[in-house]
């Protein structure tokens, strides 16, 4: 079964504007991973946050997670067309199995 | 991060038949993973498959039809069988690293006609 709740499910910017998504998720966890993934291919790992993190950085992408309300997001910053793709977040649970669960995803259509 | 690689990277199969994806990582690695993405949807846990041991299935998804292979630290191999049009689906192997980041393999497109 899906744990991850994403919103919002697509998003539709001008290139150079800031996107954020959304993921929340039900039960404790290790950590999260936020992956992209361009048109059906496989996975781009972007950032992984730990349960003791509160904010990550990695070049234009921000991931915040807040365990009490059990949700996270990803800021993308002055996106870019090449950032048009479908963005997961995936939880691993306690006990370090590496089982992820992921959420539905975001498409995101950043337009030149 | 670990280099994955799968084989096919798709195929066009008919029902009834079966068809063994391969998944090779450039480095030897405890646990390997498999995922199927429907298409439209997100990614489901298939089974962890360890070296030296039997594959553990997720609720939904049973040995006779997913058949793992795990013969050494850097490769394992799953099995479709009895495909129908349902299981038509990206097919997706990962490895975790030691910092349990997860990297997926580019996928093995199936469609089953």
């Amino acid at each position: 079964s899906q744990q991850g709740e994403e919103d919002p499910q697509a998003l539709s910017i001008q290139e150079g504007e800031n996107a954020t998504m959304n993921c929340s998720y039900k039960t404790s966890i290790n950590n999260l991973q936020w992956y992209r993934q361009n048109s059906g291919r496989g996975l781009v790992h972007l950032i992984l946050i730990r349960s003791n993190e509160r904010e990550k950085h990695s070049g234009r992408l921000r991931v915040t997670l807040d365990t009490s309300k059990k949700s996270s997001s990803l800021l993308i910053t002055a996106s870019r067309a090449a950032d048009t793709a479908s963005y997961f977040c995936a939880t691993s649970g306690s006990g370090n199995t590496g089982k992820l669960i992921f959420g539905q995803g975001t498409t995101l259509q950043v337009k030149p | 991060s670990a280099v994955i690689s799968q084989k096919p990277s798709r195929d066009i199969c008919q029902r009834g038949t079966s068809l063994t994806i391969q998944c090779q990582v450039d480095s030897q690695v405890t646990m390997m993973f498999w995922y199927r993405q429907q298409p439209g949807q997100s990614l489901t846990l298939i089974a962890t498959a360890n070296q030296g041991s039997e594959a553990t299935y997720e609720s939904g998804f049973v040995i006779d039809k997913f058949p793992i292979s795990r013969p050494n630290l850097t490769f394992s191999t799953l099995t479709v069988s009895n495909m129908s049009p349902e299981d038509s689906s990206i097919y997706l192997c990962s490895v975790d690293d030691s910092s349990y980041e997860q990297y997926f393999g580019p996928g093995t497109r199936l469609t089953v006609t």
